[in-house]
């Protein structure tokens, strides 16, 4: 079951503008993923936080998470053409060590 | 590191016939998942294998699929007889240990499967 709701469903800006994509989720967490899909390819593993995190970074991303909305935010600054991708973030349940639940995807589409 | 490697790309059947994807996980992951993805259902897991055991089937639609890992670098997933709404991209995916929640999944390119 689809657990995971970004917003917006997509999402199109100038290239250099920052990016920001929510995602919610409905159940107690151990930690939230972020993905990337470019068109055709398989999804790419972006960052993943813990439920006792509050925020991450890595280069241009920074996720947040906020336990008590059960809600994250992946930011994408100076965004570049080849940053245009769907993105998606998922989720496992306290009760699975390997069961992912999965959001419906952004997609974003960077305009040069 | 050459990624998860999937065969074919696309492929192509009529109703009917069998079709067979193919998976290679990267060397080291112990954890094999096959997901299907299409716009309506977005991504669903069909089966988790942990060790090239199958751990949990219960997302595979119906005895129509099956899935086999005979050995830690080889998968297949069988589709006997194919319909039309088996029409998805198929993944497979790996990780490193335990399963999703640890550690991240590796996804290969897909198969895009079109059912006529």
């Amino acid at each position: 079951s689809q657990q995971g709701e970004e917003d917006p469903q997509a999402l199109s800006i100038q290239e250099g503008e920052n990016a920001t994509m929510n995602c919610s989720y409905k159940t107690s967490i151990n930690n939230l993923q972020w993905y990337r899909q470019n068109s055709g390819r398989g999804l790419v593993h972006l960052i993943l936080i813990r439920s006792n995190e509050r925020e991450k970074h890595s280069g241009r991303l920074r996720v947040t998470l906020d336990t008590s909305k059960k809600s994250s935010s992946l930011l994408i600054t100076a965004s570049r053409a080849a940053d245009t991708a769907s993105y998606f973030c998922a989720t496992d349940a306290r009760d699975s060590n390997y069961q992912l639940i999965w959001g419906a995807g952004t997609k974003l589409i960077i305009k040069p | 590191d050459a990624g998860v490697i999937q065969s074919p790309r696309h492929e192509v059947t009529e109703m009917g016939q069998e079709v067979t994807l193919r998976c290679k996980p990267i060397s080291g992951h112990n954890s094999l998942f096959w997901y299907r993805q299409t716009m309506m259902r977005g991504l669903e897991l069909l089966i988790y294998f942990n060790n090239n055991v199958p751990i949990d089937d219960s997302g595979m639609p119906e005895d129509r699929f099956s899935a086999k890992m005979p050995n830690a670098s080889f998968s297949t997933l069988k589709i006997q007889p194919s319909e039309p709404r088996d029409s998805a991209v198929y993944f497979c995916a790996s990780s490193l240990r335990g399963g999703a929640s640890h550690s991240p999944l590796h996804f290969g390119n897909g198969t895009r499967l079109t059912v006529t």
